[in-house]
């Protein structure tokens, strides 16, 4: 089973400023996702990559497949970005299963 | 909007009842995987259904079952509910060889 590790838990921010979120990995993938979970439940996949960079407007994501690590950035933090923010691998690593999630960095951005 | 809808938004139940979950998956998405999120945690991999049949499962006991059907539905079914099923629960769909997974709103699920 993958074990997916994020840091930090927790991180309260001030609008404007940028922002990494980190995650890591155990077993070797070939894609990984960043999602974002408001209260209430709901989560929307932000990003699934399998190499380099990604970007959707403010949002890049970074991967390092030898490293098994990725990192989620926010440029120009907003109040509207507070959420918290998960990433999630393949359960066995590959193949048709599953995610395993980390544990979410909740985040908060003050006006 | 993902095109997942779960069903019912909100549950209570009591200990040791049985419970049914619903998820309406995508058109097309052949693929559905449950999870469980206890509060303050990640989601739990509980099971994935391809083509109507368990495809892979994670550390769940046999109590948790699920069902899928040729029209893109799912349901999750837990029997004998104990207070610690009390959670969120998750799904989303996927078409077969693309990981890129399409997420419910969830179903809370209270076990009183």
């Amino acid at each position: 089973k993958n074990e997916v590790e994020q840091s930090p838990q927790n991180l309260t921010a001030q609008e404007g400023e940028f922002i990494t979120i980190n995650c890591s990995y155990s077993v070797g993938i070939s894609a990984l996702h960043w999602l974002q979970q408001h209260p209430g439940g709901g989560i929307v996949s932000l990003f699934m990559l399998s190499s380099g960079k990604k970007k959707h407007g403010r949002l890049i994501a970074t991967i390092n497949i030898q490293e098994k690590h990725s990192s989620l950035h926010i440029t120009a933090s907003h109040p509207r970005d507070s959420a918290v923010y998960i990433c999630a691998a393949p359960y066995s690593g590959g193949g048709a299963d599953g995610l395993t999630f980390g544990k979410g960095t909740h985040l908060i951005i003050q006006p | 909007e993902t095109g997942v809808t779960q069903s019912p938004t909100h549950l209570i139940k009591t200990r040791g009842q049985q419970v049914t979950l619903r998820c309406s998956s995508q058109s097309g998405h052949n693929t559905v995987s449950w999870y469980q999120q206890a509060l303050g945690q990640g989601p739990q991999f509980i099971f994935q259904y391809y083509r109507e049949e368990e495809n892979g499962r994670g550390n769940f006991p046999p109590r948790f079952s699920g069902l899928q059907f040729p029209n893109y539905s799912s349901e999750l079914n837990v029997n004998a509910l104990e207070l610690d099923d009390s959670a969120l629960y998750l799904c989303a769909s996927s078409w077969e060889g693309r990981q890129e997974a399409f997420f419910g709103q969830g179903t809370r699920l209270t076990v009183v």
